[in-house]
């Protein structure tokens, strides 16, 4: 079946520092990725949709500065937490479709976890 | 606006009774249901969709758009069930991006 791989799992970093998260689809092509938050026992939050050769378009409330997404191929997604605050501490999701089946479910990455120090 | 409500976080059973997650939705045109698992240390993923009308690991889910609900349900639960549940929406946009709810945690007792 259709496999995200979200990179890395789990990552600690300083606060003011940046940080890249990596999301692939690895047997499907996607046009349209999705990256989600969770804060502990909460609901995943959509942040944004993330689209191959253009720009993210951000949920309301999401900081486009701080969460800087590429999808520069049909494979990769990243989002980059730039200057990172304790506050950015959680649980980062990315999901995608497989762009040969428009009414496709999403497949989703194991997610990240990062916590900022 | 498109929101999802799941009125339970945690949900106990004993192995053998029936189940049923609570899922209501809102949505002003004809919205997409979805119902995800996540089982412990594994990553989301999808469980059923209601245009497939489909039943999963004997799991059920009935669109009732007059309730505007989309009830998981399964006659007998295994202890195998145990895990978090996310009812989830789409629309008809062109993103197609997935409103999820906030999640029930279900037991399945011995």
């Amino acid at each position: 079946g259709a496999v995200v791989s979200q990179h890395p799992s789990w990552v600690i970093c300083k606060s003011g520092t940046s940080v890249k998260i990596e999301c692939r689809s690895l047997d499907f092509q996607a046009t349209t990725m999705f990256w989600y938050r969770q804060f502990p026992k909460q609901s995943l939050m959509l942040m944004a949709t993330s689209n191959e050769g253009s720009k993210a378009t951000y949920e309301q409330g999401v900081e486009k500065d701080k969460f800087l997404i590429n999808h520069a191929s049909l494979t990769l997604s990243t989002l980059t937490v730039t200057s990172a605050h304790p506050e950015d501490s959680s649980f980062y999701i990315c999901s995608a479709r497989d762009r040969r089946q428009g009414s496709s479910p999403l497949h989703f990455g194991n997610g990240t976890r990062l916590t900022v120090t | 606006a498109q929101r999802v409500t799941q009125p339970e976080k945690l949900l106990s059973v004993f192995k053998g009774a029936p189940v049923e997650l609570k899922c209501n939705y809102s949505y002003s045109g004809s919205p997409e249901l979805f119902w995800y698992v996540q089982y412990s240390r594994q990553r989301l993923q999808l469980l059923l969709r209601h245009i497939s009308r489909e039943s999963i690991k004997g799991f059920t889910a009935d669109l009732n758009k007059g309730e505007t609900s989309f009830h998981l349900k399964k006659p007998f639960a295994q202890e195998e069930d145990s895990a978090m549940y996310y009812c989830a929406l789409t629309g008809r946009g062109s993103a197609r991006q997935l409103t999820f709810g906030s999640g029930t945690q279900l037991t399945v007792l011995p």
